[in-house]
C-alpha cells in the first residue's frame, strides 16, 4: 500500500463545475504539498499546508492532521485547469530521520471540457 | 529569476553510455533534489543536497547513478552505463532554508534505446 494515496485517479468535468481531489497519507508529516503538472510537463507548487485551510483564486487546500486526509477544491474550473494534481507529504521529524524527504502520490488527471 | 535550470531538456541515447543531467538551481537556494518520474511509479526522490552535501541517496536505484553538486550554483545527475528502464523524466529542484516549498525545474526527459 503506498503511503499517499489520491482519488480519483482520473476526474472529467464540465467547466464551471465544482471539483475535489483527495489524498489521504499514512505516515506522521511536518507538511503537505499540492503540486500541478501541466501536460507540457512542468511542476508548479499550489499550496504548502501543515493545517487548517488556505485559498489563492479559485483553489482552496484544507487539511485534517488527526484523519491524515487533504482536499484539493477548485470552483468554477475552467479548461485551463486540466493538470495532474500531485499530493506530496514531507515526513516528520520522526519519519526515518530524513525530514526533508517528499513522498508522492499517484497524481489525479484532471480534464475539464467546456 | 530565471528559476531552476535544467540541461539538456530532451536526451536520446543507446543502452551503455553515459548519460549527464545538469542543474542549476534559484540563486540563494540551499537545498538541491533530484526526483525522477515515470508512468509506472510516478515521481521519486533520488537524491538532495543541502549547502552542496549530500544528505539521503536511499532514492538513487543502483551504483549505475550518481550525483555531485561541486557548488551551490551546479549539480549533475549520471547514469553510467544507462539501461532502458532509465528512461524516465528527470527533474531537479531546489528551496531555501526554512521554506518547504520546493521550486522544480522543467524536466530532462530520457530516452534510453
Amino acid at each position: 500500500k503506498n503511503e499517499v494515496e489520491q482519488s480519483p485517479q482520473n476526474l472529467t468535468a464540465q467547466e464551471g463545475e465544482f471539483i475535489t481531489i483527495n489524498c489521504s497519507y499514512s505516515v506522521g508529516i511536518s507538511a503537505l504539498h499540492w503540486l500541478q503538472q501541466h501536460p507540457g510537463g512542468g511542476i508548479v507548487s499550489l499550496f504548502m499546508l501543515s493545517s487548517g485551510k488556505k485559498k489563492h483564486g479559485r483553489l482552496i487546500a484544507t487539511i485534517n492532521i488527526q484523519e491524515k486526509h487533504s482536499s484539493l477544491h477548485i470552483t468554477a474550473s475552467h479548461p485551463r485547469d486540466s493538470a495532474v494534481y500531485i499530493c506530496a507529504v514531507k515526513g516528520g521529524s520522526h519519519y526515518g530521520g530524513a525530514t526533508n524527504k517528499l513522498i508522492f502520490g499517484t497524481g489525479t488527471l484532471l480534464a475539464v471540457q467546456p | 529569476d530565471a528559476g531552476v535550470i535544467q540541461s539538456p531538456r530532451h536526451e536520446v541515447t543507446e543502452m551503455g553510455q553515459e548519460v549527464t543531467l545538469r542543474c542549476k538551481p534559484i540563486s540563494g537556494h540551499n537545498s538541491l533534489f533530484w526526483y525522477r518520474q515515470t508512468m509506472m511509479r510516478g515521481l521519486e526522490l533520488l537524491i538532495y543536497f543541502n549547502n552542496n552535501v549530500p544528505i539521503d541517496d536511499s532514492g538513487m536505484p543502483e551504483d549505475r547513478f550518481s550525483a555531485k553538486m561541486p557548488n551551490a550554483s551546479f549539480s549533475t545527475l549520471k547514469i553510467q552505463p544507462s539501461e532502458p528502464r532509465d528512461s524516465a523524466v528527470y527533474f531537479c529542484a531546489s528551496r531555501t532554508s526554512g521554506r518547504s516549498e520546493q521550486f522544480f525545474g522543467p524536466g530532462t526527459r530520457l530516452t534510453v534505446l
